[in-house]
């Protein structure tokens, strides 16, 4: 059964640092990886998404990389703002078109 | 655009009752999901529609049935509410499957059973 931890739980810092958000999984048998955020009282908006030729992705002031075979991605966000302060999930794709989600990051960025 | 919507936003129910969310997607996506979202849990899917007319059991599906009215709506019903499922409910859609295609997600519903 696929598992996906997301490392950590939880992060606060200074407006206009660089920072990684890190996603495992445990069947790097998979055909994407996509990249949420959910703001309090909302639901999930997608990010990015990779899939399984691919090693990264980029949107703005984000990317995402994927590894494979270590079953690992990050989430990079560059200068961040706290306008991205939220929950960021990841979830990974297997068979059965089933997604498999993290438990998320919550990240807090302080002006 | 309106993307996902979903009804009602919020609802509070006694045990045993019974209740239907409605959730409408305006993207002609061929696939639409149900999950669920609770703490320390993580989304759980609990069914799924990869075309008109069909459906599947997800991970969570007991207590829940489901019905693809049409391309563009796919409804939720709980027969019989229990207090285990008070959580908060996704409906999701994807241009293709979840394999190869973006999810997009409505607002949430949430539901608490007295």
């Amino acid at each position: 059964k696929q598992e996906v931890t997301q490392i950590p739980a939880a992060l606060s810092v200074p407006e206009g640092e660089n920072l990684v958000l890190n996603c495992s999984f445990t069947d790097s048998a998979i055909y994407n990886l996509q990249w949420f955020r959910q703001d309090p009282g909302k639901g999930l908006t997608s990010l990015l998404l990779i899939q399984s030729s691919q090693r990264e992705q980029t949107s703005g002031r984000l990317n995402a990389s994927l590894d494979k075979s270590s079953g690992r991605s990050t989430l990079y966000i560059a200068a961040s703002q706290p306008g991205d302060s939220a929950t960021y999930l990841c979830a990974v794709s297997g068979s059965g078109s089933r997604l498999t989600f993290g438990e998320g990051t919550q990240l807090t960025v302080n002006p | 655009n309106a993307g996902v919507t979903q009804t009602p936003k919020f609802q509070v129910l006694k045990t045993g009752q019974s209740m239907t969310l409605q959730c409408a997607q305006d993207m002609n996506h061929n696939s639409m999901y149900w999950y669920r979202q609770d703490p320390g849990m993580g989304l759980r899917l609990i069914y799924y529609s990869a075309s008109e007319g069909t459906t599947d059991k997800g991970e969570v599906p007991n207590g829940y049935n489901v019905s693809r009215l049409n391309k563009r709506e796919f409804s939720l019903r709980l027969e019989s509410a229990a207090p285990s499922q008070t959580s908060v409910y996704f409906c999701a859609s994807s241009d293709g499957t979840a394999i190869t295609g973006e999810l997009f997600f409505g607002e949430g519903s949430r539901l608490t059973v007295l």
